[in-house]
């Protein structure tokens, strides 16, 4: 059964600290997506990768955060240094996009809370 | 750049009423996609709309794409415990002229039903 694995599920770190937060897409998926979650913004998508190429980061704070998939099966998101304010849920999606976007399928989510 | 509205925010209803969310666009989409995520829980895909007018039906479910393409509804016949959650739509998101094929999340609708 395919499926978007993220790790780790669950971080808790300090302030200052460097976060990765990795996802492992559905092999034959083209594109990638990282969604952070906040019960005041809800879903924001924070960049999106296609065939491995970046696409949109204009939803990701540059100064500190960076998206990149190294390969087809990896694509991480690191936020240095972290900040309260970073504290979300994480999603990963990846998809099969044609001439429009299909169906995205989510990882479980990693938990970020820094403190 | 592209927004997806949804009314309303939240909703509860008595288990064995109908229930609806609908979703808004100030511009004209593509398709829209609807999604469900349980509490705790990440977001599954529901269904894409594609054509003006379009009504798809999954079980106690009707999801309907307006005619000119700018909103979209879904409703649930006799709400069971198990419809609890999040309801989100989201669409293509859009660039000026241009019109991307990322996914963008309209706030959702949470709903809630007592027993």
């Amino acid at each position: 059964d395919a499926r978007v694995t993220q790790t780790p599920r669950h971080k808790v770190t300090e302030m200052g600290q460097e976060v990765t937060m990795r996802c492992q897409p559905i092999l034959g998926h083209n594109t990638v997506f990282w969604y952070r979650q906040t019960m005041m913004q809800g879903l924001e998508l924070l960049a999106y990768f296609r065939n491995r190429a970046p696409l949109d980061d204009s939803g990701m704070p540059k100064d500190r955060f960076s998206a990149e998939m190294p390969d087809a099966t990896l694509a991480t998101l690191k936020i240095q240094p972290s900040e309260p304010r970073d504290s979300a849920v994480y999603f990963c999606a990846s998809g099969l996009v044609g001439d429009i976007a299909g169906e995205a399928f989510f990882g479980q989510g990693t938990r970020l809370t820094v403190v | 750049g592209q927004q997806v509205m949804q009314i309303p925010q939240y909703q509860h209803v008595q288990e064995g009423e109908d229930f609806t969310t609908y979703c808004n666009s100030s511009t004209t989409l593509s398709n829209i996609q609807w999604y469900k995520q349980r509490p705790g829980g990440h977001p599954v895909f529901l269904i894409q709309l594609v054509k003006s007018g379009e009504v798809k039906k999954q079980k106690r479910l009707t999801f309907q794409f307006g005619e000119a393409k700018k909103n979209s509804s879904l409703h649930i016949t006799a709400t069971q415990t198990t419809d609890v959650g999040t309801y989100f739509c989201a669409g293509p998101g859009r660039k000026g002229k241009t019109s991307y094929d990322k996914v963008i999340f309209g706030p959702g609708t949470s709903l809630s039903v007592i027993p």
